[in-house]
């Protein structure tokens, strides 16, 4: 059985910096791409980062690019995301997904809530 | 950025069919393949995958649902809807970077 476990959110100020991990399971991890995407507290998805299987590339959209970082470690099966000059519309709940080739996520985290206030 | 449209509300009635419409602002077809995905998300969990690449059904997801269209509009089927349907159902689009999400359609029962 695919499972995907978050962790690493919290109540964090404006400015600071945070770490979220994604613990996979029930899958071979170096052999997908993983994606994060977000969503804010009564909103829609956005699309966060993605990471390709073996890491070497990654890609995000303006909105992070700069601030947030993607990254994974294979032998343990986890996937990271640094969170950097935080924001308060950065307030969301973080999913952890799995990607597919063309672009879907198939399997998706529980969540890990992420809330930036003074 | 392609932006998608999704209309915000539809109510329908149980065992009716639902048709839940997105229109991409380009068009995300490539090679014969559709970039069109759909997710359904009850409130309280995390969203799942319905239909993959227009009209794909995922594994698991009852043949109820169905995803049609190509170019620039798109349509998630729902025949007949029953009460566990009712939810709120997004579009997505992977033709190009970033990826971007509809709106998200919240489907209602009349």
């Amino acid at each position: 059985e695919v499972q995907l476990v978050e962790s690493g959110g919290g109540l964090v100020q404006p400015g600071r910096s945070l770490k979220l991990s994604c613990v996979a399971s029930g899958f071979t991890f170096n052999n997908y791409w993983m994606t994060w995407i977000r969503q804010a507290p009564g909103k829609g998805l956005e699309w966060v980062a993605s990471i390709t299987n073996t890491g070497g590339s990654t890609y995000y959209p303006d909105s992070v690019k700069g601030r947030f970082t993607i990254s994974r470690d294979n032998a343990k099966s986890t996937l990271y995301l640094q969170m950097n000059s935080l924001r308060s519309e950065d307030t969301a709940t973080y999913y952890c997904t799995r990607d597919r080739n063309s672009g879907y996520f198939d399997y998706w985290g529980q969540g890990v809530m992420v809330t930036v206030s003074s | 950025d392609i932006v998608l449209t999704q209309s915000p509300a539809l109510a329908v009635s149980l065992e009716q069919r639902a048709t839940i419409s997105c229109k991409t602002s380009q068009n995300v077809d490539n090679y014969g393949i559709s970039y069109m995905h759909w997710y359904q998300q009850k409130p309280g969990q995390q969203p799942k995958l319905l239909i993959y690449e227009g009209s794909n059904l995922a594994s698991g997801i009852p043949a109820r649902f169905s995803g049609s269209g190509s170019g620039t509009d798109f349509t998630l089927t729902i025949d007949p809807v029953e009460a566990d349907d009712i939810a709120t159902y997004y579009c997505q689009q992977s033709k190009d970077y970033p990826y971007t999400f509809g709106a998200g359609t919240k489907l209602e029962l009349k």
